[in-house]
């Protein structure tokens, strides 16, 4: 298996455009997380689904951002509009089933707003 | 709700030396603990986790952690640390109860020299 892909890896934009990361989950995992890891506040769990079903969004910083599950193998993170403080690595991980199993994580999209 | 302090930002220690990382979690519902790891420009991979039983948790690369519930910590050892442990390595809990959600420290930089 390829593991958890992430893209793009590298996204540079500029404040008030809309960015969307993308995720596809290990074949089989049934849950999907997505993290944001700075400098300033380490690493924060955003946002996490079960079987294609939104569990806790508390870690979401505000409306302008988004997550979906369109279906059970790929996810998206939506900014709009971005701002240069949302720059950061995020990371999205899946496991094969929330709690006691592995979370395997992506490479990471490192994004930067200017 | 659910905290993890990692006591040592950045722990310098020489090759085929002894390491301990520090980990102290709050929490008052039972959790299972995790150590992950990141090396440069990649996303986490798990090393351990303690669930229940021996309190001793033998992982991979030759590390280990031991639960204390008492002190409540999970400090992560490795008897002779190599130069390819350099890396940044996080401690996590997660409720008990198959939430998936983990709440991780600030993280610890591991800096391996020769």
């Amino acid at each position: 298996d390829a593991g958890v892909i992430q893209s793009p890896r590298h996204e540079v934009t500029e404040m008030g455009q809309e960015v969307t990361l993308r995720c596809k989950l290990i074949s089989g995992h049934n849950s999907l997380f997505w993290y944001r890891q700075t400098m300033m506040r380490g690493l924060e769990l955003l946002i996490y689904f079960n079987n294609n079903v939104p569990i806790d969004d508390s870690g979401m910083p505000e409306d302008r951002f988004s997550a979906k599950m369109p279906n059970a193998s790929f996810s998206t993170l939506k900014i709009q509009p971005s701002e240069p403080r949302d720059s950061a690595v995020y990371f999205c991980a899946s496991s094969l089933v929330g709690g006691t199993d592995e979370q395997f994580f992506g490479p990471g999209t490192r994004l930067t707003v200017l | 709700a659910q905290s993890v302090t990692q006591l040592d930002s950045q722990v310098p220690v020489f090759e085929e030396a002894p390491v301990e990382l520090r980990c102290n979690y709050s929490s008052s519902v039972s959790v299972y603990l995790f150590w992950y790891v990141q090396y440069p420009n990649q996303g986490l991979q798990l090393l351990l986790k303690y669930l229940s039983g021996s309190t001793l948790v033998k992982g991979i690369n030759g590390f280990e952690a031991e639960f204390n519930k008492s002190q409540t910590s999970f400090h992560l050892r490795k008897p002779s640390v190599h130069i390819s442990d350099t890396a940044e390595y996080f401690c996590a809990v997660s409720p008990t109860g198959n939430t998936g959600k983990l709440i991780f420290g600030q993280g610890t930089t591991l800096q391996v020299k020769p």
